[in-house]
């Protein structure tokens, strides 16, 4: 499986834009990168997808790297809700039937200072 | 938003006792899992499910470890003998397909402590 790399933590400042980076330079053509994140006490949840354009929702922006090798995901506005662990994971876009199971990493411990 | 619910939120047993875990998954979703979580380290991944069937699993589900789809709602994880090192927190997850952009929905997690 394709590895991400992604820093152990980081800190940013309420209400300041935040860009989480992860690293995956052996990203194959069919792997969809994809972030999640784990709230205190809480599963994980979902946050935003994307193959090779940048992708937006309502939580977050996908900024991918035109090779593909690296991707940051953006949160616009962070507020004290979004401390968490982030998590950066790629998953194969399968040809046959199958649910492709997510494979998480020790993602970046993301802190909101007030 | 419809979720994902489980219960109990924390479940205390003895060693080598047999414990269910529960959830209730999204109701219009095919795809079911199962993850762990021990203290201070990574989610791990147990089990996949789709149409009454395992679809994968990992190392860590071993004899000791089954799912069940009882009825049209709930999905359960059963450990047979439970060990020390069993305790952890167990997130059930769902999906609506087992495609790549069909995004796991979880739940809160029980936890489990064996003592």
């Amino acid at each position: 499986d394709a590895k991400t790399t992604q820093p152990n933590s980081m800190e940013s400042n309420e209400e300041e834009p935040v860009h989480l980076p992860c690293n995956h330079s052996t990203i194959s053509g069919t792997d969809y990168i994809h972030w999640y994140r784990q709230l205190p006490s809480q599963g994980p949840e979902y946050v935003i997808h994307g193959l090779t354009s940048n992708v937006n929702n309502r939580m977050a922006s996908l900024a991918i790297a035109e090779d593909r090798k690296s991707s940051t995901l953006i949160l616009h506005r962070a507020t004290l809700r979004d401390a968490a662990v982030y998590y950066c994971i790629l998953r194969a876009l399968k040809t046959n039937f199958g649910n492709e199971k997510l494979t998480f990493g020790t993602g970046t411990r993301l802190t909101i200072i007030p | 938003e419809p979720e994902v619910t489980q219960t109990p939120s924390h479940q205390v047993t003895q060693m080598g006792q047999e414990v269910i875990l529960r959830c209730v998954p999204i109701s219009n979703h095919l795809y079911f899992y199962w993850y762990r979580q021990i203290l201070g380290q990574k989610v791990e991944f147990l089990v996949s499910f789709y149409n009454n069937e395992i679809s994968e699993k990992s190392e860590i589900f071993d004899d000791q470890f089954s799912v069940e789809r009882p009825d049209g709602s709930n999905f359960t994880l059963k450990i047979r003998s439970t060990k020390l090192e069993d305790s952890a927190m167990y997130f059930c997850a769902s999906s609506e397909s087992g495609a790549y952009n069909s995004p796991l929905h979880f739940g809160n997690g029980t936890r489990l402590t064996v003592t």
